[in-house]
């Protein structure tokens, strides 16, 4: 059962353009979203967050967006630069309690930003 | 070193052997956590320790896997009995606290079952 799903396996898009990464998730009780970045050979690195209680975050070139009643959050990069090219993966996690730290993540898309 | 280590980088090992992959997380970090990223997939959960509270085993998908964290420092991920389904990338991640959501990660063990 995926909890959180990335339905674009790839994205493509042209220097200084916006890319839009979308995520799905299916659990209600999910209470904090995080978006990684994953160059080959490396491990995800973070990149931006939101609590449930928000609908927009930014940071620089990154917002991430969040729509509560439809389940939906994404992330827009704007202007993209070659750079941004990477696997980048959307995470949930659960309320706090035991399983504070226990991060749901989806299959990730793969951006590809060109010259 | 600043950041999270593991080691070896790449495991490569036949059916049925034993293997122990190594995670050193960032000085400090309290919790720490191990998911596994299979050809194609997102990353799967696999285990969670956090001071010295009892883990959180609940992604270990059979019994033949294992994880200890001694001293609150380095932790070991044990595969027994290893299948070719246990091929993947082992990544561990460390987070200051229990009660952050940010948790930075190793560039992992890739696992080759042959």
């Amino acid at each position: 059962d995926q909890q959180v799903k990335q339905n674009s396996p790839s994205l493509s898009v042209q220097e200084g353009r916006i890319s839009i990464l979308n995520c799905d998730y299916t659990n209600s009780m999910f209470d904090y979203f995080l978006w990684y970045k994953k160059y080959p050979a490396e491990g995800p690195t973070f990149l931006i967050s939101i609590s449930s209680i928000k609908d927009k975050n930014e940071d620089g070139r990154f917002t991430v967006f969040l729509n509560k009643s439809a389940k939906h959050l994404s992330l827009h990069i704007v202007p993209s630069q070659p750079g941004d090219s990477a696997v980048y993966f959307c995470a949930a996690g659960p309320p706090g309690g035991t399983s504070y730290g226990k991060l749901t993540f989806g299959q990730g898309t793969i951006l590809t930003v060109h010259p | 070193g600043a950041g999270v280590s593991q080691s070896p980088s790449n495991k490569v090992t036949e059916k049925g052997k034993d293997v122990e992959l190594r995670c050193d997380p960032i000085s400090g970090h309290t919790a720490l956590y191990w998911y596994r990223q299979s050809l194609g997939q997102g990353l799967e959960f696999l285990i969670y320790f956090q001071g010295n509270s009892a883990p959180d085993k609940s992604g270990l998908p059979s019994d033949r896997f294992s994880a200890e964290r001694t001293g609150g420092s380095v932790s070991t991920l044990t595969i027994q009995r290893t299948q070719q389904e246990d091929s993947a990338v082992y990544l561990c991640a460390s987070g200051s606290s229990g009660s952050s959501y940010e948790q930075y990660f190793g560039p992992g063990t890739r696992l080759t079952v042959t």
